[in-house]
């Protein structure tokens, strides 16, 4: 079936500078993407979501840009920081419910000092 | 702030054998899900169940089987565990049968 995929599989940046991570999508019908964090150990933590009937959305230090159109989903990190250094995951949601969500193929995120 | 409790943390079984995992969503969430993780691999969403009924299936197995209580916690049972079975499951809650899911920190499933 169609699935949500990354375009890159590690992307290094240095520490202070903004990181975008990419990802494509080709479900025309999903309308709720999320992207996740996940470190070492650790479960996916929530970063940010955004809603197809939207294009940007903000929160702290992070921003998701949504391009129906390409069908394509970013997530820029500013001042990219050492904690930030994780797997980020986006995953995609048709349905909006109680329904699963579909992941892509994760980006292992390295700050370089 | 409260985050959804998994156990156990790690868990190890025989092929064969059977295991369950628990899950205890955030407190007032009704909704639970079920992930399955292999190493290097993105999550593979299972199964959910909203206010104690499934809500949605994905990719399953017929050995596995999850319910959703009273109290809303959730178990997976699995039986007749492979060597392909390891991996890490993780549990995810939200509110009210919508979004965003939360994760748990998972239960690490080793067979041997």
């Amino acid at each position: 079936g169609e699935s949500v995929g990354l375009h890159l599989p590690t992307l290094s940046v240095q520490e202070g500078d903004n990181s975008i991570i990419n990802c494509a999508y080709s479900n025309s019908a999903s309308d709720y993407f999320i992207w996740y964090k996940q470190e070492s150990g650790k479960g996916p933590q929530f970063i940010i979501d955004i809603r197809s009937n939207m294009d940007k959305r903000q929160g702290q230090r992070v921003t998701v840009l949504l391009n129906k159109t390409v069908k394509h989903l970013s997530l820029q990190i500013a001042a990219t920081q050492p904690g930030d250094s994780a797997v980020y995951f986006c995953a995609e949601n048709v349905g909006g419910g109680a329904d699963g969500l579909t992941f892509g193929k994760g980006t292992h995120l390295i700050i370089q000092p | 702030a409260a985050g959804v409790i998994q156990s156990p943390r790690h868990l190890i079984k025989e092929k064969r054998e059977t295991a369950t995992l628990k899950c205890y969503p955030i407190p007032r969430h009704d909704t639970v899900y079920w992930y399955q993780q292999g190493p290097g691999q993105d999550p593979q969403f299972l199964i959910s169940f909203y206010e104690k009924m499934q809500s949605d299936k994905g990719s399953i197995p017929d050995r596995f089987s999850a319910q959703q209580f009273s109290d809303y916690h959730s178990e997976l049972n699995m039986s007749s565990l492979e060597l392909g079975d390891s991996a890490l499951y993780f549990c995810a809650s939200s509110l009210a049968g919508g979004q965003p899911q939360h994760f748990g920190d998972g239960t690490r499933l080793s067979i041997l």
